[in-house]
């Protein structure tokens, strides 16, 4: 079966950094893109950017250019994803999901709530 | 950025009945780029339909999805009681990919 598992619930105070990580099984992780797509509460997704895991190459939305990483590690088949410079903004349900050459999103991690506070 | 404008907010309807929703882009989608999520309370987002019409695995066919340009639909034949849940649309036409704001089909 075809899963992507991430790390726990983290909080974070305003100005941190956030490591988020998607690991992945039951799949060729060198075959398909990892995105990283964000929910803030009572939201609709946000697509974050994406990393190609044979090589590493990267597609961030402008919204995240500078803010975000994107990495991976394939001799575990883990995706990692930190968002520096955190404000309450960022609180939200951050998941990873793979996708093939078309970018429609399946399946999708259980996500990973960050939570920026105070 | 192509914005997803999905209408309407919320549908309260009872289950057996059939429902419509609607996604309209800001500008033509090419080849059908389009899919189809739903998300009930507390849950992961599922794909329903990519390519504006075709069924993802183990999707059941009273969900249908129709449209191209800037103008799609997903159908729900004949609600069950696991249907009701938000439902959002998502182009990958070009980048960033973006969805919609979502849909509530909601208990009449």
């Amino acid at each position: 079966q075809i899963h992507l598992v991430q790390s726990g619930a983290v909080l974070k105070r305003p100005g941190a950094s956030v490591n988020v990580s998607c690991k992945a099984s039951g799949f060729t992780f060198t075959a398909y893109f990892i995105h990283w797509i964000r929910q803030a509460p009572g939201q609709g997704p946000e697509w974050m950017g994406r990393i190609r895991p044979n090589d590493g190459a990267t597609i961030y939305a402008q919204k995240f250019k500078g803010r975000v990483t994107m990495t991976r590690d394939t001799s575990t088949s883990t995706a990692y994803m930190e968002v520096s410079g955190l404000t309450s903004d960022d609180t939200a349900v951050y998941y990873c999901a793979r996708s093939g050459v078309h970018n429609w999103f399946d399946p999708w991690g259980q996500g990973t709530l960050v939570t920026v506070s105070s | 950025e192509v914005v997803l404008t999905q209408s309407p907010g919320t549908l309260s309807l009872s289950p057996g009945e059939r429902v419509t929703l609607s996604c309209r882009a800001s500008q033509s989608i090419n080849s059908r780029y389009l899919a189809w999520y739903q998300q009930k309370p507390g849950q992961v987002p599922r794909l329903l339909i990519y390519g504006a019409a075709s069924r993802a695995t183990g999707i059941p066919d009273r969900f249908s999805g129709s449209g191209s340009g800037a103008e799609f639909t997903l159908t729900i034949n004949r609600l069950e009681p696991e249907d009701f849940a938000v439902y959002y649309c998502q182009q990958y036409s070009n980048s960033p990919w973006t969805f919609g704001q979502g849909t509530k089909v909601e208990i009449k």
